[in-house]
């Protein structure tokens, strides 16, 4: 089936800094990704949506010059949190389709963010 | 707008009895619905979906869903639960983005 990875699993940055999720298909062409946020025994919260070579779509109520979303190629995005608070800690989670936004994800095993 | 909900938080099962989880939408036109399974601290992994077709759709790890137009329903379900069934189920609904509902935490007793 198809893969998809996440660098780094778990990060602990200080408060200020930035930090770089990215994202991979492994075994296909990602068309469409998106990036989820996941708070702690809540559902995954949609940021915003990305398709290769243009600009990301951000959700209402995500800041775009602050989560940094980059789809460079086919088969990676990147997700840079700029100048991380303590409440932006939480679990990123990409997901990748083939196909668009009309037919099945699938999703990376999630970043665990900690801002100290 | 598309949304779902799941009425239950969480959901308990003896092994061996049949379990599910329920799952009602709200879409306009013709829904696409998804099942999916999340462990602790791990991404989300795909049960099953329905696109089109016959109404009973059949999954991974022997999970099903009927799709009940008339109700709005996506339940999930499986004849004789596993402990290691025993994870946080997510359904949801496209086609305009994937709308996740809340989660409905199983937990399979031995």
């Amino acid at each position: 089936g198809a893969v998809v990875s996440q660098h780094p699993s778990r990060v602990i940055c200080k408060s200020g800094t930035s930090v770089k999720i990215e994202c991979r298909s492994l075994d296909f062409q990602a068309t469409t990704m998106f990036w989820y946020r996941q708070f702690p025994k809540q559902s995954l919260m949609l940021m915003a949506t990305s398709n290769e070579g243009s600009k990301a779509t951000y959700e209402q109520g995500v800041e775009k010059d602050k989560f940094l979303i980059n789809h460079a190629s086919l088969t990676l995005s990147t997700l840079t949190v700029t100048s991380a608070h303590p409440e932006d800690s939480s679990f990123y989670i990409c997901s990748a389709s083939a196909s668009g936004p009309l037919y099945e994800q699938y999703f990376g095993p999630g970043t665990r963010l900690t801002v100290t | 707008a598309q949304s779902v909900a799941q009425p239950e938080d969480q959901v308990n099962v003896a092994e061996g009895n049949p379990l599910t989880v329920k799952c009602t939408y709200s879409v306009s036109g013709n829904p696409y619905l998804f099942w999916y399974v999340q462990y602790p601290n791990r991404g989300l992994q795909f049960l099953l979906k329905y696109i089109t077709g016959d109404n009973l759709v059949k999954g991974s790890y022997g999970f099903e869903a009927e799709f009940n137009k008339s109700q709005t329903s996506f339940h999930l379900k499986k004849p004789s639960a596993l402990v290691s069934d025993s994870a946080l189920y997510f359904c949801a609904v496209s086609p305009r983005q994937l709308t996740f509902g809340s989660g409905t935490q199983l937990t399979v007793l031995p």
